[in-house]
């Protein structure tokens, strides 16, 4: 059974241009949860959904954002016209049912924009 | 404010000593408390998660103790080794009823284990 799956783990990126980061949660996983780590910094809330669904996006920025979990598919967290302040690691993590229970994460994809 | 604070921020300590790792949170309504590890470069790992009802609990070398009266947590580690070289994050949940993104994150504490 494998873990979180997250691709790519490493993106370079150019200032305007869009990053793509996607996100197999484990088998059986219906929630899935986006989360942004910069340097020394803890991770940050961005998004929880559920298949098709987005359950809560309060932590995720208004403009160049978005997300989708779609019904077939990994989940996809997308940054349009990349600034050099998206430079992060982006994580995401599943979990089989409530929140409440246990979370596991992905290795997390490293966004460099230059 | 929901916050959770961790201390110290960073602590260096030799291989084989033990060590003890402070959370303290200001979140409510509560539900759970959980220690994760994590190594440079990698994601986190679940090593405990802790109910309000529980007091203590232990994954091999690592102990957490939570006393929810005074909403403190702290995670022990026993006999330090140089894998132990991580930062630790405290992260409590809210009580919302099952939904959402309430999960609240502490800034880790780096760990160094030193030979």
């Amino acid at each position: 059974n494998a873990g979180v799956m997250q691709n790519p783990r490493h993106l370079v990126r150019r200032r305007g241009q869009e990053a793509r980061l996607r996100c197999s949660p484990m088998k059986g996983h219906s929630h899935v949860y986006w989360y942004r780590q910069l340097p020394e910094e803890g991770l940050k809330f961005m998004v929880y959904l559920q298949k098709e669904n987005i359950i809560d996006e309060s932590g995720m920025p208004k403009e160049r954002f978005s997300a989708e979990f779609p019904k077939e598919g990994p989940s996809i967290l997308r940054i349009q016209q990349v600034v050099r302040g998206d430079s992060a690691a982006y994580f995401c993590a599943s979990s089989p049912l409530s929140p409440s229970g246990e979370l596991f994460f992905g290795e997390g994809s490293r966004l460099t924009v230059l | 404010k929901n916050q959770v604070e961790q201390s110290p921020q960073s602590l260096i300590i030799l291989e084989g000593k033990n060590c003890t790792l402070q959370c303290n949170y200001t979140v409510s309504p509560f539900s759970n408390l959980r220690w994760y590890k994590q190594d440079t470069g990698r994601g986190p790992v679940s090593l405990t998660i802790m109910t309000f009802s529980e007091n203590t609990k232990s994954n091999g070398r690592y102990t957490a103790t939570l006393d929810a009266d005074t909403k403190q947590s702290s995670l022990h580690i026993t006999a330090s080794q140089l894998s132990d070289s991580a930062s630790y994050i405290c992260v409590v949940t809210l009580n919302y009823g099952g939904s959402q993104g309430n999960l609240i994150f502490g800034k880790g504490t780096k760990l160094s284990v030193k030979p």
